[in-house]
């Protein structure tokens, strides 16, 4: 059975660095795209990128680029997630979710809440 | 980018009814359109990928259809467990941009 499990909800304040991460399981990590969509509070569903574990090629919606840092372990089947820096216009859902093209499976979602 | 702009964004229906969603793209596509399904709290879940095909274990009273530029979801006859928010989204070009969402709630 394939799985997508999150890491839990994170509180922080701005300029603080955050990881967050995508643990797989139930399929082979290497063969597909893994990638990262976050919903602000409220609102509808945003791409913020995508990964190849097999090589980590990555790529980044140009709005969110240079924001965040997108990786992958595949000795432990991990996609993550990282900010450097943190801002109040981070907080959101980040959901994880495994690409065949469409999205045919996903996390159960992570809180990332910003706050001072 | 390609831009998604769905309508209705927000659509109040019977138990019952027919209801379809329409998605229209800034520029055509090859079919990569897929349709998912989201309730409050939870994470996105998929119903319709290719822009036709059925998810395994998705009910049939979903469908969907299209091509280019315009495609649609229909749900043939609302269940009460399809009040939901509902999204489409191309896969064709990254970023696969998603639609605004259309919130299907009970009349």
């Amino acid at each position: 059975e394939v799985q997508l499990v999150q890491s839990g909800a994170e509180v922080k304040k701005p300029g603080e660095s955050l990881k967050i991460s995508c643990e797989a399981s139930g399929y082979s990590f290497t063969n597909y795209w893994i990638g990262w969509v976050r919903q602000m509070p409220g609102t509808g569903l945003e791409w913020v990128g995508i990964i190849y574990p097999r090589d980590s090629d990555t790529r980044y919606n140009p709005s969110i680029q240079g924001q965040v840092t997108i990786s992958a372990d595949k000795s432990i089947n991990t996609a993550y997630l990282q900010w450097s820096s943190l801002k109040a216009s981070d907080t959101a859902i980040y959901y994880c979710t495994r690409l065949y093209g469409s999205c045919h499976y996903w996390g159960q979602g992570t809180q990332v809440t910003v706050s001072s | 980018d390609i831009q998604m702009t769905q309508s209705p964004s927000s659509l109040s229906a019977y138990v019952g009814d027919r209801v379809t969603i329409t998605c229209r793209a800034s520029q055509s596509f090859s079919n990569w359109l897929a349709w998912y399904q989201q309730k409050p709290g939870k994470a996105p879940k998929l119903l319709i990928y290719e822009a036709s095909t059925l998810e395994s274990g998705v009910p049939s009273r979903f469908s969907g259809s299209g091509s280019g530029a315009e495609f649609t979801l229909t749900i043939s006859s609302l269940q009460p467990d399809d009040f939901a928010t509902y999204y489409c989204q191309q896969y064709d070009n990254f970023p696969y941009t998603f639609g605004q969402g259309t919130k299907l709630e009970i009349k």
